[in-house]
């Protein structure tokens, strides 16, 4: 109940291209869905969240869909660029402050966007 | 905003010897910490988080330990390291909803 899957493992795109990563929960209770992008040998930033009162979260060219119902979320990344080659880890997490609020992430996606 | 340090960048060190990898906070006070590792080609798997000082909650049996004897100071140490120890690691810091991650440690056990 505590899972996120993620997918697909690995993701080739073309310049221009939209990329979409998919990611799913069990636990109802998650409040806050965050996504982060990390480049080789560098940790995690936080690329765009959002909360289950809305359904879509625009941040420039990152697109975060949010479907509560099937208890679903997806980043999309239109016009990828190859400097958005990286992986892509989807989290979720329940409730505000306190560290038992732990972010719970998904295995990752490996993002590669072709010139 | 938070900065998170994180020291060394990189480290090799042969199986059985002591570890401590350490991370400071700069902008917060009393923040909630982390250690997280990641496995080549894998995600994150919490090891260790903190509400305060001299509070640490264990996430994974292991062969690792945590402290933090500062309220922005977080060391993680092992004494006799295994060649399953190598890995990615990084500290975070939890001011509110998301968190902000250092910059790792890549450790190599030979």
């Amino acid at each position: 109940q505590q899972q996120v899957k993620q997918s697909p493992q690995s993701l080739i795109v073309q310049k221009g291209g939209i990329s979409i990563i998919n990611c799913a929960y069990e636990n109802t209770a998650f409040d806050y869905f965050p996504w982060y992008q990390q480049f080789p040998g560098k940790g995690p930033a936080l690329l765009i969240a959002i909360r289950p009162d809305v359904s879509e979260k625009k941040e420039g060219r990152f697109t975060i869909s949010f479907n509560k119902s099937a208890k679903q979320f997806s980043l999309h990344i239109m016009d990828s660029q190859p400097g958005d080659s990286a992986t892509y880890f989807c989290a979720a997490s329940r409730g505000y402050g306190g560290a038992t609020n732990k972010l719970i992430f998904g295995t990752g996606t490996l993002l590669a966007v072709q010139p | 905003s938070q900065t998170i340090h994180q020291w060394p960048a990189t480290l090799v060190q042969p199986v059985g010897s002591p570890l401590s990898l350490e991370c400071t906070v700069e902008g917060t006070s009393n923040p909630n910490l982390y250690w997280y590792r990641q496995a080549a080609g894998r995600g994150l798997q919490l090891l260790f988080y903190s509400v305060g000082i001299g509070q640490i909650s264990s996430e994974v049996p292991q062969n690792l330990s945590a402290s933090r004897p500062q309220d922005r100071q977080f060391i993680l140490s092992s004494k006799k390291l295994l060649l399953s120890d190598s890995g990615f690691y990084l500290c975070a810091c939890k001011p509110g909803y998301g968190y902000t991650f250092g910059s790792g440690t890549r450790l190599t056990v030979v």
